[in-house]
């Protein structure tokens, strides 16, 4: 079964900083999805940026961008020019891309305060 | 962009009464619909696969028969605590895939309170 990992229950950034969420994850398989997740206090799950394990090249999305190392089984993301609203959780999360067995999968989350 | 809602976002219950959250997709259809379960500070949880007009599919350590899952139609899902306890008390997130695109979206999720 696949297994996602974040070992920074809590992480801290000065606004206009950046600032990077670490995760790593568990599989054999080679073709999946990675996701990172924000969550505010409002607890809607709100998707921050998604890598395609076949793209070598790092996905970004404006200010937010991840290091993906596929060997390392790595898929850090790295938050640039921190805003106050980044404030939150974020989950890291694995979906394989098997049809039939692609429900997504969680690590522990990592709480991030921004500091004015 | 794809909507999920779920109905109500906060029920409080009495304890031995049952209880249904509602997950529809708004804007499309969805074959499978995934229900997560989360505690306070906790990562979210899987408890439960659906795919319309078949049987859920429960993880590991999930009552069936406490947690009713019914994927009526490409549009809704619900869940159903049945003789809920104080235990049973926590935040429920569905999810819907999207049949043509295969993407994966969350609902606002539901604040269950077993008194």
């Amino acid at each position: 079964a696949q297994t996602v990992t974040q070992s920074q229950p809590e992480m801290s950034v000065q606004e206009a900083e950046t600032v990077t969420l670490s995760c790593t994850y568990d599989t054999s398989e080679s073709d999946y999805y990675l996701f990172w997740y924000k969550q505010p206090p409002s607890r809607q799950m709100i998707l921050v940026i998604r890598q395609e394990a076949y793209k070598q090249q790092n996905a970004t999305e404006n200010r937010f961008s991840v290091n993906f190392q596929k060997a390392a089984k790595s898929f850090s993301l790295k938050i640039s020019d921190s805003q106050l609203g980044d404030a939150a959780m974020y989950f890291c999360a694995y979906r394989s891309a098997n049809y039939n067995n692609n429900d997504m999968r969680f690590g522990a989350g990592t709480r991030l305060t921004v500091k004015p | 962009g794809a909507v999920v809602s779920q109905h109500p976002s906060w029920v409080i219950c009495k304890s031995g009464t049952s209880v249904k959250i509602e997950c529809r997709s708004l804007d499309f259809q969805a074959t499978t619909m995934f229900w997560y379960r989360q505690f306070p500070k906790q990562s979210l949880m899987l408890m439960a696969t659906s795919n319309e007009g078949s049987k859920a599919t429960y993880e590991q350590g999930v009552e069936k028969d406490k947690f009713l899952i019914n994927h009526a139609s490409l549009t809704l899902s619900t869940l159903t605590v049945t003789s809920a306890h104080p235990e049973d008390s926590s935040f429920y997130i569905c999810s819907a895939r999207s049949t043509g695109v295969g993407e994966q979206y969350f609902g606002p999720g539901t604040r269950l309170t077993v008194t």
